[in-house]
């Protein structure tokens, strides 16, 4: 079945260390996106990737890093640097060409202990 | 930049209720807009979007939404709902296709249905 993978479903990490959230999917899709979610907040967007090989800034990227060296890949590292982890974190992805709506991942739940 | 807003953050009905969450958004040129909903414990799903044509789009479990352009709204309807209704319901809005596509979602609304 095509969809969205995100590994693992629940993550824990100690303060001070990075840590990195899988997001595979295999619908051929061009774009692909990070949001944080948090309580009362919705969806907020920290990278995205159009293409391979490139990627921008979203609204809350200090503190994350992402790499796009597969269409099918889309790796997020929450680093030390960034203050306050602990959050539930979607991936998502579209087909750009036939603007058609983003498909999510089921999500990776970050706690920092 | 583009933004939505979500009127209603907490939201509790009783069950054969009529309901309405608002969402308006800021963008002055063509818009996709989109609602999804997250069930407890469960992924985003796409409930219903609206791309052009008519205005009042139906999607799943018996869900519509309006798209009123002057007023730069899109809100979510149904005319009865269900406890299994109970779930997290976003609004996102998107640029039209040829610049860059980042969807935008508003803060969500938390809808509890007593059975």
């Amino acid at each position: 079945d095509g969809g969205i993978t995100q590994s693992p479903k629940y993550l824990f990490r100690k303060e001070g260390q990075n840590v990195t959230l899988s997001c595979e999917q295999n619908l051929n899709h061009d774009a692909m996106y990070w949001y944080r979610q948090d309580p009362g907040q919705g969806l907020r967007l920290i990278y995205y990737s159009q293409i391979v090989n490139d990627f921008q800034k979203g609204d809350i990227a200090e503190g994350y890093s992402v790499s796009r060296e597969k269409k099918e890949s889309f790796p997020l590292t929450v680093t030390s640097a960034q203050k306050n982890p602990t959050a539930f974190y979607l991936c998502a992805s579209r087909n750009r060409e036939s603007n058609t709506e983003a498909f999510f991942g089921q999500g990776t739940r970050l706690t920092v202990v | 930049a583009q933004s939505v807003s979500q009127h209603n953050h907490h939201v509790i009905l009783s069950e054969a209720a009529s309901l309405e969450l608002g969402c308006n958004y800021s963008y002055g040129g063509t818009v996709n807009l989109f609602w999804y909903v997250q069930y407890p414990g469960q992924h985003l799903q796409l409930l219903l979007k609206y791309f052009s044509g008519d205005p009042l789009v139906k999607g799943i479990k018996g869900f519509e939404a309006e798209f009123i352009k002057s007023k730069f709204s899109f809100n979510l309807r149904k005319p009865s709902v269900q406890w299994s209704d109970t779930a997290e319901y976003f609004c996102a809005v998107n640029p039209e296709p040829g610049g860059s596509y980042i969807p935008t979602f508003g803060r969500g609304t938390s809808l509890i249905v007593h059975p």
